[in-house]
């Protein structure tokens, strides 16, 4: 596609229940990336996934969140037993290769809302 | 692992004056620093970068300096817009690091 591309845009969900999150990158791009960002915050790294490597778990705030990219273009953010402060935009990035080579492009985020 | 601090949270400026925003980070094995601007309701893009072999560059309007001994970084934007008013955030990588680190944003108002 032309761009990295997100759904749902908004999600309203109870506490307690689990939500999925979509991610399509730009064709070809290697690295994609999940980043949450809380109202008035900055971009908080979640996980990256880089090819056919392990991905690099070490933002995942709580054994709630997971993600996977099934070969090796969409990802998907799964959140179980969601609660309160899980709130946030979630913002997925792809780039062509290492993010230190260039450009993340962001997709337009999915706004998770938990009443 | 690294860490960024952004200054300041919010920054107000008149029609044509400069802004400047302000980075340090943590990690000394850091050597790529991209700056990002997020309008609002839209999604963050890439502005400008540089890299630890560089002290300053320069695209048009905005400039961004480095200053690898005291880790601190700079974005400059001249003769501001209203259109230049957004959420500027500034974030650091090691040249082989698999994340960019962010900071905390800085909510740029320009008034006409």
């Amino acid at each position: 596609g032309a761009g990295v591309s997100q759904s749902p845009s908004n999600k309203v969900t109870e506490k307690g229940k689990d939500v999925e999150l979509r991610c399509d990158p730009i064709s070809g791009h290697t690295a994609l990336y999940w980043y949450r960002q809380s109202l008035g915050q900055g971009l908080e790294f979640l996980i990256y996934f880089q090819g056919n490597s392990a991905p690099d778990k070490s933002g995942l705030p709580s054994d709630r969140f997971s993600a996977e990219r099934t070969g090796g273009s969409v990802s998907t953010l799964t959140i179980q037993r969601t609660q309160q402060e899980d709130s946030a935009v979630y913002l997925c990035a792809s780039s062509l290769s290492r993010v230190s080579t260039g450009e993340l492009f962001f997709g337009e985020g999915s706004r998770l809302t938990v009443l | 692992g690294e860490n960024v601090e952004q200054h300041p949270s919010t920054l107000s400026v008149q029609e044509g004056d400069s802004a400047v925003i302000k980075c340090t980070y943590s990690d000394s094995a850091s050597n790529y620093f991209p700056w990002y601007k997020q309008e609002l309701g839209k999604r963050p893009q890439l502005i400008i970068d540089i890299r630890s072999n560089v002290g300053e560059k320069k695209d048009q309007r905005i400039a961004v300096t480095l200053n690898k001994t005291a880790k601190h970084f700079s974005l400059h934007i001249t003769e501001t817009q209203p259109e230049d008013s957004a959420v500027y955030f500034c974030a650091a990588s090691e040249e082989y690091g698999n994340k960019l680190v962010f900071g905390a944003g800085t909510i740029l108002r320009v008034k006409s």
